[in-house]
């Protein structure tokens, strides 16, 4: 099993630039989440989804979309970068039942200049 | 308030040392507890989850006051692979991720 894979590791975008952030998980599990890490924050919660199909805000979700057709991928979309997007971005996938135990993926480091 | 407030660190302690550290909640209806690990530009892993009880994996003990609203971990016999930065979570409802403790092991 390859686990929770994300694409790109590290990225660069400028102001005002859309991309996605890929994730995909092969452990068949139901929830999904992403989160972002700031120096000095503790992990905070962008968007997850119970299920294919179901998708739900966290306590940061401006500025970012998702959505979930498969229960192997996650993407996380980016509408128009701004300079407070520069972070770590985490996936994460839990089995259900479990949400607590969840699994990260590598991170994608996003710089916006 | 923050939810999740741990002291930063870091902890630097020598090998075979043991080191202990405190998480603090806000929400006394929390109602699971754990500690994940995160090594440097890493993703975090859980650790252990933390009973009521107070709960031991090895070398690691976590333990749980409701009534002062804090959890701890304590680390016996230190290896110089525990350096890392370790990461309180609380759950009501969702997970609340505290920024860390750092801890680094010296030789």
């Amino acid at each position: 099993n390859a686990g929770v894979t994300q694409t790109p590791k590290f990225q660069v975008l400028k102001t005002g630039q859309s991309m996605t952030l890929q994730c995909a998980q092969d452990m068949n599990h139901e929830y999904m989440s992403w989160y972002r890490q700031d120096p000095g924050m503790g992990l905070r919660l962008i968007h997850y989804s119970v299920g294919a199909g179901i998708t739900d805000q966290g306590e940061v979700p401006n500025g970012y979309n998702v959505s979930r057709s498969t229960t192997e991928d996650f993407p996380l979309r980016l509408l128009s970068a701004a300079p407070s997007q520069t972070s770590v971005y985490f996936c994460a996938s839990s089995p259900e039942g479990h949400f607590y135990e969840q699994y990260f993926g590598p991170g994608t480091r996003l710089t916006v200049t | 308030r923050k939810e999740v407030e741990q002291d930063p660190g870091p902890f630097n302690v020598p090998e075979g040392a043991t080191v202990a550290f405190n998480c603090t909640y806000s929400n006394s209806a929390s109602q699971s507890f754990f500690w994940y690990r995160q090594d440097c530009r890493k993703e975090p892993k859980l650790l252990m989850s933390v009973y009521s009880s107070g709960n031991e994996d090895g070398r690691f003990t976590a333990q749980l006051n409701r009534a002062s609203q804090y959890i701890s971990l304590l680390i016996r016999d230190s290896k110089l692979s525990d350096s890392a930065t370790y990461l309180c979570v609380v759950q009501f409802r969702k997970l609340s991720f505290g920024a860390g403790t750092t801890v680094t092991v010296r030789a």
